[in-house]
């Protein structure tokens, strides 16, 4: 079975600073992919960015980027120049024969 | 496009009644999932389908769980009788196999808060 394991529960971090949540899984797959959702107090789930396992380079968008360790079994995401609309939960998850398995979260507090 | 649609956003109802709970997937999308959301289990996944046949159910919690899927754009969840237990956050979501991976990208609902009192 796969697990997603968050050992962050909370984060601050002022705004315009750069942040790293951290992400480890347990898989015997070869081929998955790993997700960053975004789960603000509205409770929509958003995603984030999105790294297939085969491909060696890190997933970049815009502010947000990832460092995939796949040896290590590392999926963390760092987020740029923070903004006040970054306070979220932030759900690392895995997927792999379509179902995904969700990490239990990081509450990000961006603070002034 | 519209994004994935679902309906009510928010059921109060009392313990013994029937909830039923509807969503919409993006067009063109052949995955279908349910998920509930609760403070104490997080995000699991109930039940998803491919092309409108349920593929794995195993995360029903117990009979009093169904889910339907009588065409590709249009899916209901229905808790009969329902109890204070099932109280969280229900959430739809699809997503489209490419090249023959199944595995791909999931787009939410809104969800539903589903209250049983």
């Amino acid at each position: 079975a796969q697990t997603v394991t968050q050992s962050q529960p909370e984060m601050s971090v002022q705004e315009a600073e750069t942040v790293t949540l951290s992400c480890t899984y347990d898989t015997s797959e070869s081929n998955y992919y790993l997700f960053w959702y975004k789960q603000p107090p509205s409770r929509q789930m958003i995603l984030v960015i999105r790294q297939e396992a085969y491909k060696q380079q890190n997933a970049t968008e815009n502010r947000f980027s990832v460092n995939f360790q796949k040896a290590a079994k590392s999926f963390s995401l760092k987020i740029s120049d923070s903004q006040l609309g970054d306070t979220a939960m932030y759900f690392c998850a895995f997927s792999t024969a379509s179902k995904l398995t969700f990490g239990t979260g990081t509450r990000l507090q961006v603070t002034l | 496009d519209a994004g994935v649609i679902q309906s009510p956003r928010h059921e109060v109802t009392e313990m013994g009644q029937e909830v039923t709970l509807r969503c919409k997937p993006i067009s063109g999308h052949d995955y279908l999932f349910w998920y509930r959301q609760t403070m104490m289990r997080g995000l699991e996944l109930l039940i998803y389908f491919n092309n409108n046949v349920p593929i794995d159910d195993s995360g029903m919690p117990e009979d009093r769980f169904s889910a339907k899927m009588p065409n590709a754009s249009f899916s209901t969840l229905k808790i009969q009788p329902s109890e204070p237990r099932d109280s969280a956050v229900y959430f739809c979501a699809s997503s489209s196999s490419t090249s023959g991976r199944a595995a791909d990208t999931q787009y939410f609902g809104p969800g539903t808060r589903l209250t049983v009192l």
